[in-house]
């Protein structure tokens, strides 16, 4: 079945350091792959997406990701984290064969002073 | 353009009672989703909607949970009756299709708690 995996609960960085959360995926074929971002009392805000072709996307507050095959890895990444960027980061999964998205279980970031 | 609307914000009711939310998508967005967020974990998709057809309830507890889409704009998820394990927040999402490539829009949700 297909799944996806965020195998950090929590992430604490200084603000100005670098950032990556890590996702990694279950799936045959290709994926539709997507980062959202979940401020508090919020919905969810698409950061940015994989379809196809180049393997690192930008997406919106500079983030960047890129899809690794051979990992089955959709890691995203950031080279100065803002305290604005403190929040729940949820990565996805969208496959041709069904309707669904499937969404990871979150990884909290928490960025000091 | 206006985002997907849902209301109410906020309930809170005891075990066995009935809630409903309410959700307005984006004007022009065909399909229409609704997650169950529990703390700490992430959305699960409950039920899909293509215009006013149901594409996907799999993951729906059909024995307490039900919903429609009348008219195939705004929907309605009702729970009735409620149980501890129901308390979550309750995300709406529209896109203009539904296949795997769609990008969500996601509204602010509803947030429920059980007693």
């Amino acid at each position: 079945a297909q799944s996806v995996t965020q195998p950090d609960i929590h992430i604490t960085v200084s603000e100005g350091a670098s950032l990556e959360l890590r996702c990694n995926y279950s799936y045959g074929a290709t994926p539709y792959l997507f980062w959202y971002v979940q401020s508090p009392g919020q919905g969810l805000q698409l950061l940015l997406k994989y379809f196809s072709g180049d393997t690192l996307v930008q997406g919106i507050k500079g983030f960047e990701a890129e899809f690794k095959r051979s990992q089955s890895s959709f890691n995203l990444r950031k080279p100065s984290v803002h305290w604005s960027d403190a929040a729940e980061y949820f990565c996805a999964v969208g496959m041709d064969s069904s309707y669904k998205l499937i969404f990871g279980s979150g990884t909290r970031l928490l960025v000091r002073p | 353009e206006a985002g997907v609307a849902q209301s109410p914000r906020y309930k809170i009711i005891e075990k066995r009672q009935s809630v409903a939310f309410w959700c307005n998508p984006i004007s022009g967005h065909a399909t229409l989703y609704w997650y169950q967020q529990i703390l700490g974990q992430g959305p699960k998709l409950l039920i899909q909607f293509q215009n006013n057809g149901v594409v996907d309830d799999s993951q729906l507890p059909k024995d307490r949970f039900s919903a429609e889409r009348l008219k195939g704009v705004d929907s309605t998820l009702k729970i009735q009756p409620a149980k501890l394990e129901d308390s979550a927040v309750y995300l709406c999402a529209s896109s203009l299709q539904g296949s795997g490539a769609n990008v969500l829009t996601f509204g602010a949700g509803s947030r429920l708690t059980v007693l």
